[in-house]
């Protein structure tokens, strides 16, 4: 079973550019998360997503960052304009729907640098 | 609101020795609890779960955590440890009352000593 894509996997942009990454999750899972991993921290959830709603995204800075799943299968995570304390790892994440107990599977991740 | 704490950001244990992490979590329900690894430059890869029943849980690489409601804790522990087990590992509680929304802890960094 194909894990979840993400891609790209290595982004470099200077400060006020724009970056998008994708996200394609295991297939038939219905929710789809999008992380947010600082160096030296643990993630951060920006985004969740249940087939193509959002459930939440309080954490998600709505100024800069936007996600969109259309079609409730593959998802985008974009940033603009990117600022210095954008650099992280961005996690994508998926899981079947229904129970809490549920796995959710996580990608290899986007790294992002911005300078 | 939930919320993870893992005792010591980092931990040095020798090869052979016991691997201890601590985790202590808050929720309003009876969580669902995790323990992640992640290695240099990889994704997360889910070593074990709590959902219900046994308290004692089995992971992958012969880790094991322990559910203790009356003390909220969820530690992981690896009898004998190996070179490959270093990595950082993170606690994450999933509340079903807050939308299944999956919380980390802040990581614990092993070293492995030979």
């Amino acid at each position: 079973e194909a894990g979840v894509a993400q891609s790209p996997r290595y982004k470099i942009i200077e400060k006020r550019q724009s970056v998008a990454f994708w996200c394609n999750p295991i297939s038939g899972h219905a929710t789809l998360y999008w992380y947010q991993q600082i160096l030296g921290q643990g993630p951060k959830l920006l985004i969740q997503f249940q087939n193509n709603g959002v459930v939440d995204d309080s954490q998600l800075p709505k100024d800069r960052f936007s996600a969109e799943r259309l079609k409730g299968v593959d998802s985008t995570l974009k940033i603009q304009p990117a600022k210095l304390e954008d650099s992280a790892v961005y996690l994508c994440a998926s899981s079947p729907q229904g129970l809490g107990g549920n796995t959710i599977y996580f990608g290899e991740g986007s790294w992002l640098t911005v300078v | 609101a939930q919320s993870v704490t893992q005792l010591g950001s980092h931990v040095s244990v020798s090869e052979g020795a016991l691997v201890l992490l601590r985790c202590n979590y808050s929720s309003s329900v009876p969580p669902y609890l995790f323990w992640y690894v992640q290695y240099p430059n990889q994704g997360l890869q889910l070593l074990l779960k709590y959902t219900t029943g046994a308290t004692l849980v089995k992971g992958i690489n012969g880790f094991e955590a322990e559910f203790k409601k009356s003390e909220t804790s969820f530690h992981l522990t690896k009898p004998s440890a190996h070179m490959s087990d270093a990595a950082e590992y993170f606690c994450a509680v999933r509340d079903v009352a807050a939308g299944n929304k999956l919380t980390f802890g802040g990581g614990t960094r092993v070293l492995v000593k030979p």
